[in-house]
């Protein structure tokens, strides 16, 4: 099985900088995706960013990015530039490929980002 | 947006009652899922359909049940509510298992049980 840490329940970070959040994971699973889901108030849940396991170069999504670290189990956001509107509870997500599940998604606990103005 | 509708979008009930979230999709895509989302624990997958009348359990199914008898609607049903089953419940769907695309999720049920 799976597990997925979100080690920061809450952060903030002044408008126009950067901040970083972390997630690691743990599977035995080679072929893997990895996500960040972005939740407002407004309790939707929004793909910020997404990256293959198998591909060494890190996702990038304007503002967002990841640095991706398989050998550790790393997959952290970068927020740049940071806006009002990314204050919301993010979630770090693994999801595994194949058998009747479909696309298994298993979520971390999250981070709840406020950006200060 | 990927066409997924929750009903209710919230509902207060009482201890001991039976209660059923619908979950209607316009995609005719096969996977759908049911999660729940409590503070400090993301979202845990319950239930899954992996295609008309086949379904599986998750993670934290006890106490739950669903069905599928359309592609289109995935029902959730809380046979006696209890108070631990407070949450807010999200529907999310995807393609197909050889797809390399994330789910799609639902705008949630708020459900209170008191």
């Amino acid at each position: 099985a799976q597990t997925v840490t979100q080690s920061q329940p809450e952060m903030s970070v002044q408008e126009a900088e950067t901040v970083t959040l972390s997630c690691t994971y743990d599977t035995s699973e080679s072929n893997y995706y990895l996500f960040w889901y972005k939740q407002p108030p407004s309790r939707q849940m929004i793909l910020v960013i997404r990256q293959e396991a198998y591909k060494q170069q890190n996702a990038t999504e304007n503002r967002f990015s990841v640095n991706f670290q398989k050998a550790a189990k790393s997959f952290s956001l970068k927020i740049s530039d940071s806006q009002l509107g990314d204050t919301a509870m993010y979630f770090c997500a693994f999801m595994r490929q194949g058998d009747n599940a479909g696309n298994m998604l298993t979520f971390g606990g999250g981070t709840r980002l406020m950006v200060k103005p | 947006d990927a066409g997924i509708t929750q009903s209710p979008r919230h509902k207060v009930t009482e201890t001991g009652t039976p209660v059923t979230l619908r979950c209607h999709q316009t995609e005719n895509h096969r996977y759908m899922y049911w999660y729940r989302q409590d503070p400090g624990h993301g979202l845990r997958l319950i239930h899954y359909s992996y295609g008309v009348k086949d379904t599986d359990k998750g993670e934290v199914s006890d106490g739950y049940s669903v069905s599928r008898s359309k592609t289109e609607d995935f029902l959730l049903t809380l046979e006696s509510a209890t108070s631990s089953q407070t949450s807010v419940y999200f529907c999310a769907i995807s393609e197909n298992r050889d797809s390399n695309q994330p789910q799609h999720f639902g705008d949630g049920t708020r459900l209170s049980i008191l």
